[in-house]
């Protein structure tokens, strides 16, 4: 069984730029969520897809986007970046319907905005 | 929001001692969550415990519920230097979708040798 697993684990982009991070899902698990954390705060949701469509949004702008292909993979698209968006990018994954609820997160995608 | 808030910020102890972390929220919950997250890593799901659960254990890892209060407690027994991570309690609201966690800021447990 393999874990939930992130690229790029580090990247540097400039203020305006767009970004593009991945996640491979754990096996087996239909459901992923992407979450944000800045140094010394904890995660922050930033919205979760199932089934290839998003179920669910935190509150982030609408340059924040994502996608889930039919294999449980997913991208989180980020444009016009800004200088707070410096932070590590977490991928969840889950199974819907699971009576367990636990997220099983990837190690993470930090990401600095200069 | 449904932010789970714990206390204390920071704990500082040795080893072998025991660690108690607090969390507190506000509405009501379908179950909380504790997770752990060694420096620059990600979470790693330590517990769950249900709406109708009191008590739970896991290993070394003891997790209470008081609904009435909304509160909940983590007790580390017999810590060990391995245990220093950030911990983390993360509510789940009732009728949220099932990868919505509301985190704090969590615990800073150092555990010293």
């Amino acid at each position: 069984e393999t874990g939930v697993t992130q690229s790029p684990t580090h990247l540097i982009k400039t203020r305006g730029q767009q970004v593009t991070l991945r996640c491979s899902s754990q096996s087996g698990h239909n459901t992923v969520s992407w979450y944000q954390q800045a140094l010394g705060q904890g995660p922050q949701f930033i919205f979760q897809y199932y089934r290839e469509e998003e179920n669910g949004r935190g509150n982030f702008p609408p340059r924040f986007s994502g996608l889930q292909f039919p294999n449980y993979s997913s991208e989180l698209n980020v444009n016009a970046l800004e200088l707070d968006d410096s932070a590590l990018y977490l991928c969840a994954s889950s199974l819907q319907g699971s009576r367990a609820g636990e997220l099983f997160f990837g190690e993470g995608s930090r990401l600095t905005v200069l | 929001s449904q932010q789970g808030e714990e206390d204390p910020q920071a704990l500082s102890i040795q080893e072998g001692e025991n660690a108690t972390m607090n969390c507190s929220y506000k509405t009501s919950i379908n179950n909380l969550q504790w997770y752990r997250q060694n420096s620059g890593r990600g979470l790693v799901h330590l517990i769950l415990i249900r709406s109708n659960e009191r008590e739970k254990h896991s290993g070394r890892l003891r997790v209470t519920l008081d609904t009435s209060k909304k509160s909940s407690s983590l007790l580390i027994t017999a810590s060990r230097a391995a245990d220093t991570a950030s911990y983390f309690c993360a509510p789940h609201d009732r009728g949220s979708t099932l990868g919505r966690l509301y985190f704090g800021r969590g615990t800073q447990l150092t555990v010293w040798p």
